[in-house]
């Protein structure tokens, strides 16, 4: 069965210092990967997906298949990235399985 | 485009009604999702459609709930007879085609059951 995991349930860190959400996922083919964020008040939206390779407001992920692992990156944070944060895998045959998401708080 | 639109946005109802929860998905997206948020179990999958076919409901948690699309713009999740712990926030999400696409939420439906 296809599960993601999230270790960290609230991450904090100060403004201008790295950020690393972490996603790992297990999954005997190929996956694929998504990186959902929820701001305050906002609706849940897409931030980037591993296909795409591209970094959207600075966030990075790079998909790991020999660590099953998809982790969130920011060399710099800023307070507007403080949100819920929430790793997605899609196998094609079922829909999102998403990870239990990680709040991210980023602190003046 | 309004994107995905859900209502009501806020349901209380007592323990033994029938809920009723509405979602319109983006015009042109044929595939629709609907999620439920708790504390205890994150967000999961329920149902998903493809057009208008239920695909996978495999989540869906008991005979209690039941989830239709007799259209390609309209979805319902019935939840009867409601009970305390189905209190939850419901979401729907479409996709412009399958579930390898990007999904676009609505707001939620925050349900509580009394």
């Amino acid at each position: 069965a296809q599960r993601v995991t999230q270790p960290e349930k609230l991450l904090s860190v100060f403004k201008g210092a790295p950020v690393e959400l972490k996603c790992n996922y297990s999954y005997s083919g190929s996956p694929e990967l998504f990186w959902y964020v929820q701001y305050s008040r906002q609706r849940l939206q897409l931030l980037l997906r591993h296909i795409s390779r591209e970094s959207i407001k600075g966030f990075t992920a790079d998909l790991n298949k020999g660590e099953t692992s998809f982790h969130l990156k920011k060399p710099f944070a800023q307070e507007e990235d403080s949100a819920m944060y929430y790793c997605a895998l899609s196998t094609g045959r079922r829909a999102l399985t998403f990870g239990s998401g990680t709040r991210l708080q980023v602190q003046p | 485009d309004a994107g995905v639109i859900q209502s009501p946005r806020h349901e209380v109802t007592e323990m033994g009604q029938e809920v009723t929860l509405r979602c319109k998905p983006i015009s042109g997206h044929n595939s629709l999702f609907w999620y439920r948020q708790t504390m205890m179990r994150g967000l999961e999958l329920l149902i998903y459609f493809n057009n208008n076919v239920p695909i996978d409901d495999s989540g869906m948690p008991e005979d209690r709930f039941s989830a239709k699309m007799p259209n390609a713009s309209f979805s319902t999740l019935k939840i009867q007879p409601s009970e305390p712990r189905d209190s939850a926030v419901y979401f729907c999400a479409s996709s412009l085609r399958g579930t390898g696409e990007t999904q676009y939420f609505g707001p939620g439906t925050r349900l509580l059951v009394l």
